[in-house]
């Protein structure tokens, strides 16, 4: 597997239900992040991990839940959402302090919550 | 904070000819840069072309330039001789130089129709 990828790619969970995102790199990067793609919203960023620790939590609900264990994998684990959580969930790469900033993206795993 | 503002929801260009996308920030930074990415449907976020605020040029990557007004803080995606690939959601994004994390500000997007 090349670049950045995500499982399971689609994903229908009911409100009381508990599932886990995951997103791996094959890139060597030190920076993850999630972000949520809604219909009528710019990117929202989530979640970052620099040097796998938390540098920002952007005021995101509980009931998402972060992991990043090593440099390589990003989790999102999901409890009790609510149907306006559905959405495209986009993992994304860099390399911190590098010279480029490029971020890479994941395909994307599409949620619907019923 | 930054915002980053596309005013632009929907645009269509006919195929070989040039479309201009914009893209307005706002920001009290001094020290940024400027991205433009491409989200083709149902395919991966790649980006297009990259700007360091610093830097007076404006990029150019292939058929992709970009007319960067720092003062007017303004950023605007050029693209020539359209391409059906080129069709595709358009997303203009910003990064505070130096923070951790490189984290992205990003606008609402342009989606773009290319008709052959």
């Amino acid at each position: 597997e090349t670049g950045v990828t995500q499982t399971p790619r689609h994903l229908v969970m009911g409100m009381t239900n508990k599932k886990s995102l995951k997103c791996e790199q094959h890139l060597g990067h030190n920076a993850m992040y999630w972000y949520k793609q809604s219909a009528k919203k710019p990117l929202e960023l989530m979640f970052v991990y620099s040097l796998e620790e938390r540098v920002e939590n952007n005021s995101v609900p509980s009931r998402f839940s972060p992991e990043c264990p090593n440099s390589s994998h990003l989790f999102l684990h999901l409890h009790t959402l609510q149907p306006e959580d559905s959405a495209l969930y986009l993992c994304a790469s860099s390399q911190e302090l590098g010279r480029s900033y490029e971020q890479y993206f994941g395909p994307g795993t599409r949620l619907t919550v019923t | 904070a930054q915002t980053v503002t596309q005013s632009q929801p929907e645009m269509s260009v006919q195929e070989a000819e040039t479309v201009t996308l914009s893209c307005t920030y706002d920001t009290s930074e001094s020290n940024y840069y400027l991205f433009w990415y491409k989200q083709p449907p149902s395919r991966q976020m790649i980006l297009v072309i990259r700007q360091e605020a610093y830097k007076q040029q404006n990029a150019t990557e292939n058929r992709f330039s970009v007319n960067f007004q720092k003062a007017a803080k303004s950023f605007s995606l050029k693209i020539s001789d359209s391409q059906l690939g080129d069709t595709a959601m358009y997303f203009c994004a910003f990064m505070k130089y130096g923070n951790a994390g490189n984290m992205l500000t990003f606008g609402g997007g342009t989606r773009l129709m290319v008709k052959p």
